[in-house]
């Protein structure tokens, strides 16, 4: 079934760790992204991928790291995790070229727990 | 100040009653206009997009003001299935901004 994917579904960390979340999508969708959603604050952007080999930043991206070595993959990176970053997140993609560029589709979301 | 914003409800209403949120953009130069849904603890997806002529899918009507920044969501006949959170969603360059999202609870 086309679409996108992450993991973990769910994950508590100790402040401090590293963790990586991941985000893989068989649409081969150009563009890229990745939300947080946190109550009271909706979804904010925190990287982007517009291509393969680029990314950027967006509204939050402290404390974050993206790469985009291949189309279909977009893990995120909290190098040394800290509570503010207890969250839900949210992999998106689009597709520039198709009929329907406007739409993103969303994965199902990573709820992460950092203590 | 966040560059969409919407009310965010809740709006409590019964089965069959027609509901409309009312959504507004600070950046004049936005390109493209959506409403996403959102059910509880899912990711959003979208509903519709919004044109400047106004656009209609089944029950929801979907409008659009240039001149006011203004975009508004109305939903006729209720179902209880329409429950969830609706997000107002403009894109200004190469990504999407979001609003805050309403909720809707419709009640038997």
């Amino acid at each position: 079934i086309a679409g996108i994917t992450q993991a973990p579904t769910s994950q508590i960390l100790a402040a401090g760790r590293r963790m990586t979340l991941r985000c893989t999508q068989d649409m081969r969708h150009n563009a890229m992204y990745w939300y947080r959603q946190d109550l009271g604050l909706g979804l904010r952007l925190i990287h982007y991928s517009n291509t393969a080999g680029t990314t950027g930043k967006g509204e939050v991206p402290d404390g974050y790291s993206v790469s985009r070595a291949n189309t279909d993959d977009f893990p995120l990176t909290l190098a040394s995790a800290v509570p503010s970053q207890t969250s839900v997140y949210f992999c998106a993609s689009r597709d520039f070229q198709s009929r329907e560029y406007n739409e993103q589709f969303f994965g199902p979301g990573t709820r992460l727990t950092v203590l | 100040r966040k560059e969409v914003e919407q009310d965010p409800g809740p709006f409590n209403v019964p089965e069959g009653a027609t509901v409309a949120f009312n959504c507004t953009y600070s950046n004049s130069a936005s390109q493209s206009f959506f409403w996403y849904r959102q059910d509880c603890r899912k990711e959003p997806k979208l509903l519709m997009s919004v044109y400047s002529s106004g656009n209609e899918d089944g029950r929801f009507t979907a409008q659009l003001n240039r001149a006011s920044q203004y975009i508004s969501l109305l939903i006729r006949d209720s179902k209880l299935s329409d429950s969830a959170t609706y997000l107002c969603v403009v894109r200004g360059g190469y990504a999407l901004n979001f609003g805050k999202g309403t909720s809707l609870l419709v009640t038997p």
